[in-house]
């Protein structure tokens, strides 16, 4: 059982917007700014593709967004690409832990 | 360019130990916190265990506490874990991952390709 929850799997066709969610509590996403992202394809590396919950590292393409409300963090992919496809993980700085991961989610491109 | 090049993985019977190392550079290894997150196969990600770059402070997960240490020899840029009464619920791949500050934010802009420990009899 992972400390942040995420949907399983989510899905959506070329070109079009999906939100993968990420709840936690008041003692890690409620708490802290420190939310991160990770993409994952089959048998790659983990990717950092949000960090500080809506920050872009350096050649992370515009489309992928992120967000927060209360104790739920959000990622969203806008013009849904097949190349989209993969695993996605919410990542939160939780004080004293200190580092608490989502489930995963993955993303089937339609 | 930022590298981050695990080892020691491999087989072990169930209360064995092993240490895996990650050699990094590319980056002033001192001054950011490192960690390992581990992936069981088929499974989520799971962070184990990291260690702060200025005051050298060591954080664990609750499935490892008081059986993995991690180190960090700033001399040699290499990020250690020891690992001691393994579990077959241990078995995974454990990847190095580097933190965007020097104190750990739970932020991992660079991972290493990971090592793969297996505990089996």
């Amino acid at each position: 059982q992972s400390a942040l929850t995420q949907p399983a799997s989510v899905s959506g066709s070329p070109g079009q917007s999906i939100t993968i969610s990420c709840t936690g509590t008041s003692s890690d996403v409620g708490t802290y700014n420190l939310v991160s992202w990770y993409q994952q394809h089959p048998g790659k590396v983990p990717k950092l593709m949000i960090y500080e919950g809506s920050k872009r590292p350096s050649g992370v393409s515009n489309r992928f967004s992120g967000s927060k409300s209360g104790n739920t963090a959000s990622l969203t992919i806008s013009g849904l690409q097949a190349e989209d496809e993969a695993d996605y993980y919410c990542c939160s700085y939780a004080g004293s832990r200190p580092v608490v991961f989502g489930g995963g989610t993955k993303l089937t491109v339609l | 360019e930022v590298l981050l090049l695990e080892s020691g993985g491999g087989s072990v019977q169930p209360g064995g130990s092993l240490r895996l190392s990650c050699a990094a550079s590319g980056f002033t290894f001192s001054s950011y916190a490192m960690s390992w997150v581990r992936q069981a196969p088929g499974k989520g990600l799971e962070w184990v265990s990291g260690i702060s770059g200025s005051t050298g402070s060591r954080y664990y997960g609750d499935s490892v506490k008081g059986r993995f240490t991690i180190s960090r020899d700033n001399s040699k840029n290499t990020l250690y874990l020891q690992m001691s009464s393994l579990r077959a619920e241990d078995t995974a791949i454990y990847y190095c991952a580097k933190d965007l500050d020097t104190a750990m934010l739970s932020l991992f802009d660079y991972w290493g390709q990971g090592t793969l420990v297996t505990v089996s009899s």
